[in-house]
């Protein structure tokens, strides 16, 4: 089945640093990839839709300028956090819609459990 | 606004029983819907979808979907143990629109399977 693989897993980072997150699709091509943040026992909330070749779109009170995503082919979608801090602490997640289309699922990415300190 | 709503929880089931997860959406164009399995500390898992009304069976799990009430379920029979995770419902909704691809999610019901 299709696989997207996500690193890194975990990342420590120092309050004003930025961090990258990747996200890249093993045996397939995805198009679009969705960026979500999860809080502790809260649902996924999307940040924002990545698609190869342009500008991604944001979510409402998704600061595009902190939220910098990267979809320069159609395997690799990257997230970088900007200065962060520590409110951005979160668990966040790429995701693609199978192969097939939108009806038939989306895989997840294992996850980026970001701690900023 | 466009919701998904599951039942509350948390439900706790004995090893062995039937688990039931239940889920409404408020967007009646929705026309696909996803079960995801999360276990703590990880990412989803895609569990089954369903589009068309009725049941689809895979294995252990049974989708159930009625659009006329904006309805969906999850049962799990012989519930077991490693069954014990977050259960996420999500809705696809209708093509052509602005939102279409992004699913919106539910917020969750918290299953424990008791041995």
């Amino acid at each position: 089945g299709a696989v997207v693989s996500q690193h890194p897993s975990r990342v420590i980072c120092k309050s004003g640093t930025s961090v990258k997150i990747e996200c890249r699709s093993l045996d397939f091509q995805a198009t679009t990839m969705f960026w979500y943040r999860q809080f502790p026992k809260q649902s996924l909330m999307l940040m924002a839709t990545s698609n190869e070749g342009s500008k991604a779109t944001y979510e409402q009170g998704v600061e595009k300028d902190k939220f910098l995503i990267n979809h320069a082919s159609l395997t690799l979608s990257t997230l970088t956090v900007t200065s962060a801090h520590p409110e951005d602490s979160s668990f966040y997640i790429c995701s693609a819609p199978a192969r097939e289309g939108f009806n038939y699922g989306y895989t997840f990415g294992s996850g980026t459990r970001l701690t900023v300190v | 606004q466009k919701e998904v709503e599951q039942n509350s929880g948390p439900l706790s089931v004995p090893e062995g029983a039937i688990a039931s997860l239940n889920c409404t959406y408020s967007d009646r164009g929705s026309q696909s819907f996803f079960w995801y399995r999360q276990y703590s500390g990880k990412s989803p898992e895609l569990i089954m979808f369903i589009y068309s009304n009725g049941d689809k069976e895979d294995g252990r799990f049974t989708a159930q979907l009625n659009k006329a009430s904006q309805y969906v379920s999850l049962l799990i029979r012989d519930s077991q143990p490693s069954d014990s995770a977050t259960y996420l419902c999500a809705a696809l909704p209708r093509a052509g629109g602005t939102s279409y691809g992004k699913l919106t999610f539910g917020q969750g019901t918290i299953l424990t399977v008791h041995p």
